[in-house]
C-alpha cells in the first residue's frame, strides 16, 4: 500500500471552531488531493495540489482552505466548521503525468461537527 | 466535463463474470476512462484505466468501443470479496475528478 497517513482518523468538533486535517505521504508524489464523501454519494474533490505551494480549487471548495509547504504534507483547514461539513475526508496522491489517473487513497478521517 | 452514468446496483453469484457498463456520451478527445473500487470505510482503490479498445490486467478487463461513448468493466469469476462500489471516471486533467455515485455490486454465495 502507498505510504499515506491521515490524522486525526476521527474528530468531533463544535460548530464555529477551526479544524485542520493532515495528510502525510512518504512516496514523494507530486499531486495531492482532498475529497469528501457523504452517505450515498461518490467522492467530491475539495482542493488539490500539483506541487509545493501550488494548489487549486475543486468542485466543493467553499468553506475550506489548504496549504502545502512540503512535498509530503497537505493540510485541509475548515476555518469555521459547520454541520454541513460533517463527512468522511479522504486524501489521495498521484505521481502525475500519464499516471495521474491512478490515485492512492489514505484511510480517511471521519469528522463530525455538532 | 464528461458526465458518467452507471447502474446504481447489480447482483451476481460467486464464480460468475460481471460486466458493469458506464455511459459517457460527451467524452472528450483527451479523456481517459478509469475505474475504481471502494469497500466500506476505506478509500477507493484503482482498478484499471484505458483510452480505447481493450485493456486487461490481473484483476479486470476494460472494453471501450470505437466511439468511446461507453465502457464496460469486466470482472472474471467474482467472489464474495468483490462486493464493493465500483466507480467509473472520465478525466482529462488533474482537476476533472468526478466520481459519481458508482455501482454497488453485491456478490451472493
Amino acid at each position: 500500500d502507498a505510504g499515506i497517513t491521515q490524522s486525526p482518523r476521527h474528530k468531533v468538533t463544535e460548530t464555529g471552531t477551526p479544524v485542520t486535517l493532515r495528510c502525510h505521504q512518504t512516496e514523494n508524489h507530486r499531486y495531492m488531493y482532498w475529497y469528501r464523501q457523504d452517505p450515498g454519494h461518490g467522492l467530491r474533490l475539495i482542493h488539490y495540489s500539483y506541487g509545493v505551494k501550488d494548489t487549486d480549487k475543486g468542485e466543493v471548495s467553499d468553506g475550506y482552505s489548504v496549504s502545502r509547504s512540503k512535498t509530503e504534507d497537505f493540510l485541509l483547514t475548515l476555518e469555521s466548521a459547520t454541520s454541513s461539513q460533517t463527512s468522511v475526508y479522504f486524501c489521495a496522491i498521484s505521481e502525475g503525468g500519464r499516471t495521474t489517473y491512478e490515485q492512492y487513497f489514505g484511510p480517511g478521517t471521519r469528522l463530525t461537527v455538532t | 466535463l464528461a458526465k458518467t452514468t452507471q447502474p446504481i446496483s447489480m447482483d451476481s453469484y460467486e464464480g460468475q463474470e460481471v460486466n458493469i457498463t458506464c455511459s459517457h456520451n460527451n467524452i472528450a478527445t483527451n479523456d481517459y476512462i478509469t475505474w475504481y473500487q471502494q469497500f466500506p470505510s476505506q478509500g477507493p482503490r484503482f482498478i484499471i484505466q484505458g483510452y480505447k479498445t481493450k485493456v486487461t490486467n490481473e484483476v479486470a478487463s476494460l472494453f471501450i468501443p470505437a466511439d468511446r461513448k461507453s465502457s464496460t468493466l469486466s470482472l472474471p469469476r467474482v467472489s464474495l470479496s468483490d462486493t464493493a462500489v465500483y466507480y467509473c471516471l472520465v478525466r482529462g486533467s488533474a482537476r476533472q475528478l468526478t466520481f459519481g455515485s458508482g455501482t454497488q455490486l453485491t456478490v451472493l454465495p
